[in-house]
């Protein structure tokens, strides 16, 4: 069991803005930066957002990230078809002495 | 072309071995910390360890330490997972990542471990 808690699953139609939360605590989300990634099962994942809030070179706007005391949201404004895949919060665990990935979120474009 | 590729993998039965490769080219790996991360069947992405860019600090979860062992020979431009005691909850795809939480991340396409008898 992850110390990342994600909703299973979220859904937006095309054009919508789906928001995920990621829930943690002082030992990672407060004390470390969060990223986010996103992963096609049998696909390399790929890195949306580092250091809370930053995009990597290549990755859309529409996607963003942000901070809000123990946890973590990505949204995803102007839902596209692609945007369909599983989605991880993850981030260095002082407790833990390790990097934790949430337990993810599968997004769904109906 | 800038990519890592990952090999090794393959099927093993319950206790055995096998030690992963994680090869880099367009780049030199030195410059990166290097992740390996996994995903079982049906479940989510595992951090499983990672290795600063000298090899002087290396980490695990609790679920691998003192079976499994990362390395890497910069000479080589690659990365190593030496797996021991390998037992049917380490299958898995196996993924190699530089910089996993930067500007410059990059991921392997992964290689599949199979642990079963």
């Amino acid at each position: 069991q992850s110390v990342l808690t994600q909703p299973p699953s979220a859904s937006g139609t095309p054009g919508q803005r789906v928001t995920i939360s990621c829930s943690g605590s002082k030992s990672n989300i407060v004390s470390n930066t969060v990223n986010w990634y996103q992963h096609l099962p049998g696909t390399a994942p790929k890195l949306l957002i580092y250091s809370n809030n930053q995009r990597p070179s290549g990755v859309p706007a529409r996607f963003s990230g942000s901070i809000s005391g123990t946890s973590a949201s990505l949204a995803i404004s102007g839902l596209q078809s692609e945007d369909e895949a599983d989605y991880y919060c993850a981030a260095w665990d002082n407790r833990l002495d390790g990097f934790v990935f949430g337990t993810g979120t599968k997004v769904s474009v109906l | 072309e800038v990519q890592v590729v990952e090999s090794g993998g393959g099927l093993v039965q319950p206790g055995g071995s096998l030690r992963l490769s994680c090869a880099a080219s367009g780049f030199t790996l030195t410059s990166y910390w290097v992740t390996w991360v996994r995903q079982a069947p049906g479940k989510g992405l595992e951090w499983v360890a990672n290795i600063n860019q000298d090899g002087s600090q290396r980490y695990y979860v609790d679920s691998v330490k003192g079976r499994f062992t990362i390395s890497r020979d910069n000479a080589k431009n690659s990365v190593f997972l030496q797996m021991h005691s390998l037992s049917a909850e380490d299958t898995a795809v196996y993924y190699c990542a530089r910089g996993i939480a930067s500007s410059s991340s990059l991921w392997g396409q992964g290689t599949q471990v199979t642990v079963s008898s």
